[in-house]
């Protein structure tokens, strides 16, 4: 299972896009990349799910380069409600029956 | 949308009693699911994958024999904890994924608060 990294921490205010960026250099040519939300003292959340170039919901946008190598989550006009910790995985489209290995994250504090 | 509920949310026990958490799909069916363990401030950490009908598929490091997982439905799992100490300790999760679904995702369950005094 390819390995992310993802900054530890960042910080941002209301109503301020938020763009976490994730390394995944060892990416196969099957994988995807999906990105989870958790709050405190709750199970994770899917936010979005994407291959290649821009997918984006009513949450979320997700952007990925060419080479697939990195990718960036991006959160347009967070709110307090959006300080939690963020996951960047990397699993086979047929997640189930993959494993999800979750890196350290990045914990996000959206300040008033 | 799916959703996957655990039971208790909470509970507190002695050391050297065991504990049985469950995890249930309430409204799909789930061939697999996953366990998950996570302590303060850290990451979520795959401790097995339980399989329905089938022995549970255990990671690296985890005590089989300490944590029993049986999955006799296709909507239920149990994870118990058995002769439990202050070191398990800790918040676990479980999550589920459809049967014969083409969806790439997993739902997760809210997570079990676990304290052993």
């Amino acid at each position: 299972l390819a390995k992310t990294t993802q900054p530890i921490s960042m910080d941002s205010y209301e109503g301020q896009e938020v763009n976490i960026t994730c390394s995944h250099n060892n990416i196969a040519t099957n994988d995807y990349i999906t990105w989870y939300q958790q709050f405190p003292s709750q199970g994770p959340r899917f936010i979005i799910q994407g291959y290649k170039t821009k997918v984006t919901n009513e949450v979320a946008s997700l952007f990925i380069p060419a080479d697939r190598k990195s990718s960036t989550l991006s959160l347009p006009r967070v709110s307090l409600s959006d300080t939690a910790v963020y996951y960047c995985l990397v699993t086979l489209p047929s997640g189930g029956y993959n494993k999800l290995i979750f890196g350290a994250g990045t914990r996000l504090a959206v300040h008033p | 949308g799916a959703v996957v509920s655990q039971h208790p949310s909470r509970v507190i026990c002695k050391s050297g009693t065991s504990v049985k958490i469950e995890c249930r799909s309430l409204d799909f069916q789930a061939t697999t699911m996953f366990w998950y363990r996570q302590f303060p401030k850290k990451s979520l950490m795959l401790m097995a994958t339980s399989n329905e009908g089938s022995k549970a598929t255990y990671e690296q490091g985890v005590e089989k024999d300490k944590f029993l997982i049986n999955h006799a439905s296709l909507t239920l799992s149990t994870l118990t904890v058995t002769s439990a100490h202050p070191e398990d300790s800790s918040f676990y999760i479980c999550s589920a994924r459809m049967v014969a679904s083409s969806s790439y995702e997993q739902y997760f369950g809210p997570g079990t608060r676990l304290t052993v005094t």
